[in-house]
């Protein structure tokens, strides 16, 4: 079974810390996401990543910047740390540039910044 | 630009009702469709996918159609249970490099 595993499911910071979510796969997948999820939004894609030591951004890259060192690990990090960032974080990944590939999901992590 | 539209929720059934749920899309080129699922305090999993135009994708009981001239692909499933209670994802993959389109997703709850 693929398994995306996501280093906590939630996480509590305070404004103005740096926070680091990270996710690891296990299926050797090129491509790698970073979500959030907001009620009535949906998915919002933060940053991906198509290899290792790539990244590209999504669509609301701000405030967030990602690391990609080896290819199974994809870490999201949040600089500076605001309470406009609460939200459940995703992390996915997906093989190959086929349009019939899935994307594989992480369990989430439920972060709130106060 | 590329979008996906979903019904708004939260849907609210009786256990062996009938469900729909509405997904129209808007895409450059031919797209993929796919529905995920996400189950109270999980990740998002995929349920059906469907890859070119009349393409039936089913699973679990659940079916949704490739409608290239209605944009559409809609989710059925002809009785529900109390464990279909989720929440689904309409999504069309978008570009290279498998970058999706997400719906805003429908809550479906189902009593018994």
């Amino acid at each position: 079974d693929v398994k995306v595993t996501q280093s906590s499911r939630y996480l509590v910071k305070r404004t103005g810390e740096k926070v680091f979510l990270e996710c690891v796969q296990d299926m050797d997948h090129e491509n790698m996401f970073w979500y959030r999820q907001d009620p009535g939004l949906g998915l919002r894609l933060i940053y991906f990543s198509y290899d290792v030591k790539m990244k590209e951004k999504g669509d609301i890259p701000e405030g967030y910047s990602v690391s990609r060192e080896k290819k199974e690990r994809f870490s999201l990090i949040l600089e500076s740390a605001s309470t406009n960032q609460t939200s459940m974080y995703l992390c996915a990944s997906s093989f190959g540039t086929s349009s019939y590939n899935e994307q594989f999901f992480g369990p989430g992590t439920r972060l709130t910044v106060l | 630009g590329n979008s996906v539209t979903q019904m708004e929720g939260p849907v609210t059934l009786s256990e062996e009702a009938f469900l729909t749920i509405n997904c129209t899309y808007t895409a450059t080129g031919y797209p993929s469709l796919f529905w995920y699922v996400q189950y109270p305090g999980e990740g998002l999993q995929l349920l059906l996918k469907a890859t070119k135009a009349d393409d039936k994708g089913s699973n679990k009981g659940f079916e949704a159609t490739y409608r290239k001239e209605t944009t559409s692909f809609h989710l059925e499933k002809g009785s529900v249970q109390v464990s279909d209670s989720a929440v689904y994802f309409c999504a069309l993959r978008r570009g290279s490099w498998g970058k999706f389109q997400f719906g805003a997703g429908t809550q479906v709850v189902v009593t018994p």
